[in-house]
């Protein structure tokens, strides 16, 4: 079955260490993305990205980093410069192939990370 | 003034009730608009796009007002298996950014 797996479900890190959520999908979408949510809150785009090699920051891009050497693939990195990090983080992807296609995100299962 | 803005709730409705929600949004280049469905502790799950001459599927309507720029979600005949947060989706800044309202809490009581 096609789809996008997150993984660890839950990551559990001290202060001060980097940490580095997967993301990879299958269903041959261009563009992938990063959401935050906290408690209570709605989701915050973190970075996206169109195609390989190349990605956009969010509106909360501070304190992260992301890659995209394959189109399957685009890990986020939760450095140690984020002051808030204990969050829900979500992955999702989106075909994008055309400027005026209405195509809808598709996400991951999310992994909640706890900073102590 | 945030890009996406949702009332949020909760709305409390008993069960066969009709319940709307309103989504207005900042952006007049806006192209796409969804409703997703998020539980609790879940990721959100999409519930159905919405086009300009607006479009049903099954007991959920979603309606389009550019002029005024709030796209709604119409809930006929509600559930107890509808309670959940309601989320909408605009793009912004172009046709590949995609921001989130906070969403509106719906809970459908017996």
């Amino acid at each position: 079955d096609g789809g996008i797996t997150q993984s660890p479900k839950y990551l559990f890190r001290k202060e001060g260490q980097n940490v580095t959520l997967s993301c990879e999908q299958n269903l041959n979408h261009d563009a992938m993305y990063w959401y935050r949510q906290d408690p209570g809150q709605g989701l915050r785009l973190i970075y996206y990205s169109q195609i390989v090699n190349d990605f956009q920051k969010g509106d909360i891009a501070e304190g992260y980093s992301v890659s995209r050497e394959k189109k399957e693939s685009f890990p986020l990195t939760v450095t140690s410069a984020q002051k808030n990090p204990t969050a829900f983080y979500l992955c999702a992807s989106r075909i994008d192939r055309v400027q005026s296609d209405n195509s809808p995100l598709h996400f991951g299962n999310g992994t909640r990370l706890t900073v102590t | 003034r945030k890009e996406v803005e949702q009332d949020p709730g909760p709305f409390n409705v008993p069960e066969g009730a009709t319940v709307a929600f309103n989504c207005t949004y900042s952006n007049s280049a806006s192209q796409s608009f969804f409703w997703y469905r998020q539980d609790c502790r879940k990721e959100p799950k999409l519930l159905m796009s919405v086009y300009s001459s607006g479009n049903e599927d099954g007991r959920f309507t979603a309606q389009l007002n550019r002029a005024s720029q709030y796209i709604s979600l119409l809930i006929r005949d509600s559930k107890l298996s509808d309670s959940a947060t309601y989320l909408c989706v605009v793009t912004a800044q172009g046709y590949n950014k995609l921001i989130f309202g906070a969403g509106t809490r719906l809970a459908v009581h017996p």
